[in-house]
């Protein structure tokens, strides 16, 4: 089975832009996190969607957005592009999304994405 | 969630077995305890989990005590490509899909 997949690796833009990450969980899955990563904040939870739900939401500005498609695959979108946005971005999927019942969450290897 | 508290860094010597720490003392009684492990610049990558019983699995192994407050993960013959940082997290249903990833443990694995 392919793993998660996240697409660019790594990507440059600068300050006001605007940006997409995608996400293709693994095949089956139905539930997809995004999470960032910074030096100074660690991994931090965005949001969490669920057959095109978004059922879980961390504590993010509304420049950051996703969404989930039928397919289950995912998009997460960030808008007006600050400094502070450069970091790592993760996405995760799990089956059924219930990892307080001893689900496991795979992760991808991320986007980099560096704010000039 | 409950919160976790693991040790910074450590070192361990190849071929040994590397002894990960981790308190949860305000754990509930249906929380699983996980352990996801991120190599430089990778996603985390899952290791094991348990609730109640010890588990080990092709990784590594899990012991947790009987009164749940803490939990030992068990790198059994460590290897180069074990250095890592370590997350050692409580999930619970309050908080739904989501896992609160604390600093974690910096282990280096030596020659």
């Amino acid at each position: 089975k392919a793993g998660v997949t996240q697409t660019p690796r790594y990507l440059i833009k600068t300050r006001g832009q605007q940006v997409t990450l995608s996400c293709s969980p693994i095949s089956g899955h139905r539930s997809v996190s995004w999470y960032q990563q910074t030096p100074g904040q660690g991994l931090q939870f965005l949001f969490e969607y669920f057959s095109e739900t978004q059922r879980n939401k961390g504590n993010f500005p509304g420049r950051f957005s996703g969404r989930q498609f039928s397919n289950s695959r995912s998009e997460m979108n960030v808008s007006t592009l600050e400094l502070g946005d450069s970091a790592l971005y993760l996405c995760a999927s799990s089956s059924q999304g219930v990892t307080w019942r001893g689900e496991k969450l795979f992760f991808g290897s991320g986007t980099q994405l560096s704010v000039l | 969630d409950a919160k976790t508290t693991q040790p910074t860094s450590m070192d361990c010597a190849e071929g040994r077995a590397a002894n990960l720490p981790c308190n949860h003392s305000t754990i509930s009684g249906n929380e699983y305890v996980y352990w996801y492990r991120q190599i430089h610049s990778q996603g985390p990558q899952y290791i094991i989990h348990g609730l109640k019983n010890n588990e080990t699995n092709e990784m590594a192994s899990l012991i947790i005590t009987e009164d749940r407050k803490s939990s030992t993960l068990i790198l059994p013959h460590a290897t180069l490509r074990d250095t890592a940082v370590y997350y050692c997290i409580v999930s619970g249903k309050a908080a739904g899909n989501k896992l609160t990833f604390g600093g974690g443990t910096r282990v280096l694995v030596k020659p």
